[in-house]
């Protein structure tokens, strides 16, 4: 079975740009959460789907950042317009309900 | 508001040898569960161990094994016969007792296990 599979796993861009980063759950999961770790500071949650339904997203550090879930499947997380403070990994986790949280292995964002 | 605190950015220990990483916490809250991840270069970040705070036993998983010390808000990490494959970042987190995935982590331990 796949896990949690994030791309890209790595992206370069200019401040000012736009970028999206994509997460697929694992097959099944109905909650899916984005989580973001500036460099060398602590992973902090940014929020949580349920199927397509925001249930927390009191993370989110600001309105550059939206965050979708059509149709319940994958995810997106889109920065517009990328500022330099946005540079970090972003993790995506799925989690059955009940279960266990299951990470991807991050997109890594760097802006310059 | 809770708080997960891992002091040490930077570890070693040779192979073989056994190593404890620390971690403490805050929280007014009773009932919770601790947890550490493990994330190797490049690759998924992976559960550990975790514990429930209240169970007493301390939890174990083969060679890891923690110290939990609910009244001193500590949860420190021991792996025992460390092997080249333990080298990763590791993260402590706190999760309240509500069914849910939104964790509050610590700043994360990078140990180096050497040959």
């Amino acid at each position: 079975e796949a896990g949690v599979t994030q791309f890209p796993s790595h992206s370069v861009i200019e401040k000012g740009q736009t970028v999206t980063l994509r997460c697929d759950p694992i097959s099944g999961h109905d909650n899916l959460y984005w989580y973001r770790r500036v460099m060398g500071k602590e992973i902090k949650f940014l929020l949580h789907f349920v199927k397509e339904s925001k249930q927390d997203e009191s993370g989110m550090p600001n309105n550059r950042f939206l965050a979708e879930r059509t149709g319940g499947t994958y995810s997106t997380l889109k920065v517009q317009p990328a500022e330099l403070e946005d540079s970090g990994v972003y993790f995506c986790a799925s989690r059955a309900i009940g279960g266990e949280l299951f990470f991807g292995e991050g997109s890594r964002l760097t802006v310059l | 508001a809770q708080t997960v605190t891992q002091s040490q950015p930077e570890m070693s220990v040779q192979e073989a040898e056994t190593v404890t990483l620390s971690c403490t916490y805050d929280t007014s809250e009773n009932n919770y569960y601790l947890f550490w991840y493990k994330q190797p270069p490049s690759r998924q970040m992976i559960l550990v161990i975790r514990q429930e705070a209240y169970k007493q036993q301390n939890a174990t998983e083969n060679r890891f094994s923690v110290n939990f010390q609910k009244a001193a808000k500590s949860f420190s990490l021991k792996i025992s016969d460390s092997q080249l494959g333990d080298t990763a970042m590791y993260f402590c987190a706190f999760r309240r007792s509500s069914n849910t995935g939104k964790l509050i982590f610590g700043q994360g331990t990078t140990l180096q296990v050497k040959p």
